[in-house]
């Protein structure tokens, strides 16, 4: 079974450019997680949907980042115009959540990589 | 509000050592606990996890973990590293509820030494 699938899994832009990371969670899950990981902050929840639907995008750090969820296949984030800062290692997990006996677990994809100069 | 705290962000250990990962964590409600691994340039996986079962849960790679309630701990152990442990391990819980968004622990970085 394919798990979830990240792309790009690298990649360089210059500031100001935006940039768009790509995500295709596992099929039939119905949520899906945007993560950033860095060295300084660790793990970060960016947002999360459930049923394609924004449940809580409280850790989305500013205006400059945005995430949509079109259909139960398919997830973007978005960041315009990039920073320096935005340099991290993005990751998208994907869930079944509700339900008895469901339990929680993420599964995650490999990660974009991102570098912003 | 749920929180993990893992402690000892480095761990360094010879192959063929116990391996002991602490994990304590605090919920108002039935926790849900997971341990993930992350190896170098990969993305996160599932170790194991407890959902309110048998309180010893036995993961992938010969890890194992009990659920302690009197100490809100979830430690993380294997009777022997191995070289291909080394990795960043994270603590996670959730509650039992319909929410049930994980909290993360900041991870554990562990090393194994020849």
């Amino acid at each position: 079974d394919a798990g979830v699938i990240q792309s790009p899994r690298h990649e360089v832009t210059e500031m100001g450019q935006e940039v768009t990371l790509r995500c295709k969670p596992i099929s039939g899950h119905n949520s899906l997680f945007w993560y950033r990981q860095t060295m300084m902050r660790g793990l970060e929840l960016l947002i999360y949907f459930n049923n394609n639907v924004p449940i809580d995008d409280s850790g989305m750090p500013e205006d400059r980042f945005s995430a949509k969820m079109p259909n139960a296949s398919f997830s973007t984030l978005k960041i315009q115009p990039s920073e320096p800062r935005d340099s991290a290692v993005y990751f998208c997990a994907s869930s079944l959540m509700g339900g008895t006996g469901n339990t929680g677990e993420l599964f995650f994809g490999e990660g974009s990589r991102l570098t912003v100069l | 509000a749920q929180s993990v705290t893992q402690l000892g962000s480095h761990v360094s250990v010879s192959e063929g050592a116990l391996v002991l990962l602490r994990c304590n964590y605090s919920s108002s409600v039935p926790p849900y606990l997971f341990w993930y691994v992350q190896y170098p340039n990969q993305g996160l996986q599932l170790l194991l996890k407890y959902t309110s079962a048998a309180t010893l849960v036995k993961g992938i790679n010969g890890f194992e973990a009990e659920f302690k309630k009197s100490e809100t701990s979830f430690h993380l152990t294997k009777p022997s590293a191995h070289m291909s442990d080394a990795a960043e391990y994270f603590c996670a819980v959730t509650n039992a509820g319909n929410n049930r968004k994980l909290i993360w622990g900041l991870g554990t970085s562990l090393a194994v030494n020849p």
